[in-house]
């Protein structure tokens, strides 16, 4: 079965620091680009990062302003996200996602999300 | 930064009802867009890629039309299933997603 697993959320004080991890399996990890995602209390979704198959190119959204990092271990199966100087509006599920493996930069594959709540 | 604008924000409808959902972007995306469906507690799930294909195992009752700036997902007839909030995404530029319309029981 195909198959993303988040790990690593959880309770951060303001200014702290998260690794999210996200364990793939049941298809070949190297081959695929991968993203995260984040999604607020209530709110919608938001892009937060991309890695190609490689991790040769690497992007972010603007809003994050260099404080997170993106990086992968094709030995491992497996996706991170450094996540540093932690702010209240951090605060959100945090979606591994896999884009297809067309020409589509889609996402056809999500991991059930883990949650990272940003409070003093 | 291309921006992605949703209509209507909730919907109300009844099963059995034929629901359209319009997904407008900034700056032309050519089909450069995605529909996803998301319930409660849940991660997302793709319906559409490329404006109008559908993706593998998703019912027929949904489809997806446009290119350029404007987009639609349609739903043919609506079934209890089908009650959740659905997300467009542009992946011409980087990706963005819509602010979600939530279909609700009416």
């Amino acid at each position: 079965e195909v198959q993303l697993v988040e790990s690593g959320g959880g309770l951060v004080q303001p200014g702290g620091s998260l690794r999210l991890s996200c364990a793939a399996s049941g298809f070949t990890f190297s081959s695929y680009e991968m993203n995260w995602v984040r999604q607020a209390p209530g709110k919608g979704l938001e892009w937060v990062s991309y890695i190609s198959s490689s991790g040769s190119t690497i992007y972010y959204a603007d809003s994050l302003k260099g404080r997170f990092t993106i990086s992968r271990d094709n030995a491992k199966n497996s996706l991170y996200l450094q996540m540093n100087s932690l702010r209240a509006e951090d605060t959100a599920v945090y979606y591994c996602a896999r884009e297809m493996a067309t020409v589509d930069d889609a996402f056809d594959i999500w991991g059930q999300g883990t949650m990272v709540t940003v409070s003093s | 930064d291309i921006q992605m604008t949703q209509s209507p924000s909730t919907l109300s409808a009844s099963v059995g009802d034929r629901v359209t959902i319009t997904c407008r972007a900034s700056q032309s995306i050519s089909s450069w867009l995605a529909w996803y469906q998301q319930k409660p507690g849940k991660a997302p799930k793709l319906l559409i890629y490329k404006a109008s294909s559908l993706q593998s195992g998703v019912p027929s009752r949904f489809s997806g039309s446009g290119s350029g700036t404007e987009f639609t997902l349609t739903i043919s007839s609506l079934q209890p299933d089908d009650f959740a909030t659905y997300y467009c995404q542009q992946y011409n530029s980087y990706w963005t997603f819509g602010q979600g319309t939530k279909v609700e029981i009416k």
